[in-house]
């Protein structure tokens, strides 16, 4: 099974509102990342947080990592159409050597 | 910089055939990370190669292969084509072994085995 699992899995929101995203995560890690994927492309990294972390910002993203409750939510605020992607949570336990990606939630962002 | 190129980008191969990818990775990134990707399993690592070394490698059977030339250009085979191998394939660079720093994805090339 995966160890991110993305919540919901699909999102539709207007343009101008807010998104959240939740990861849930089962082993302990050392940092956790978001990525996007436009359709048929490749991902592109969002922001990293490490496990000693709490919160970080970046531009209209911010990340918040709960290692207690092994979760962590992105929200983007004031959302444009250009957002409409899959995202995805992206885990490294301690000893891992790989990154583990969730199955991703798809953002439709409806102008 | 220029960013991690993947060729080809699309490929249509039929069964029992082997195919070749090749990703080049951002200058200076010695890691070099493969991903499959499909719609029922989303994205499955495949094995990551530092310095013309393999560090590790995803649970994929032994028709998948890869290997990591000098100028940290990495290539994936798969022999033996099947149906389910019809995928996105995903090449990512990272600055640094270990997972610390983050993954650069190239567009992947998308497989399609009939």
């Amino acid at each position: 099974s995966q160890q991110g699992e993305e919540d919901p899995q699909a999102l539709s929101i207007q343009e101008g509102e807010n998104a959240t995203m939740n990861c849930s995560y089962k082993t302990s890690i050392n940092n956790l990342q978001w990525y996007r994927q436009n359709s048929g492309r490749g991902l592109v990294h969002l922001i990293l947080i490490r496990s000693n972390e709490r919160e970080k910002h970046s531009g209209r993203l911010r990340v918040t990592l709960d290692t207690s409750k092994k979760s962590s939510s992105l929200l983007i605020t004031a959302s444009r159409a250009a957002d409409t992607a899959s995202y995805f949570c992206a885990t490294l336990p301690p000893y891992g050597q790989n990154f583990v990606f969730g199955p991703g939630t798809r953002l439709s962002v409806l102008p | 910089k220029a960013g991690v190129t993947q060729t080809p980008r699309y490929l249509i191969k039929t069964r029992g055939q082997q195919v070749t990818l090749s990703c080049s990775p951002i200058s200076g990134h010695r890691s070099v990370s493969w991903y499959q990707q499909t719609p029922g399993q989303g994205l499955q690592f495949l094995f990551e190669y530092f310095s013309e070394t393999q560090r590790n490698k995803g649970n994929f059977p032994g028709r998948f292969s890869g290997r990591q030339f000098s100028n940290s250009r990495s290539e994936m085979n798969v022999s033996t084509l099947e149906l389910g191998d019809s995928a996105l394939y995903l090449c990512a660079s990272s600055g640094e072994v270990g997972g610390s720093s983050p993954l650069h994805f190239g567009n992947g090339t998308r497989l399609t085995v009939t």
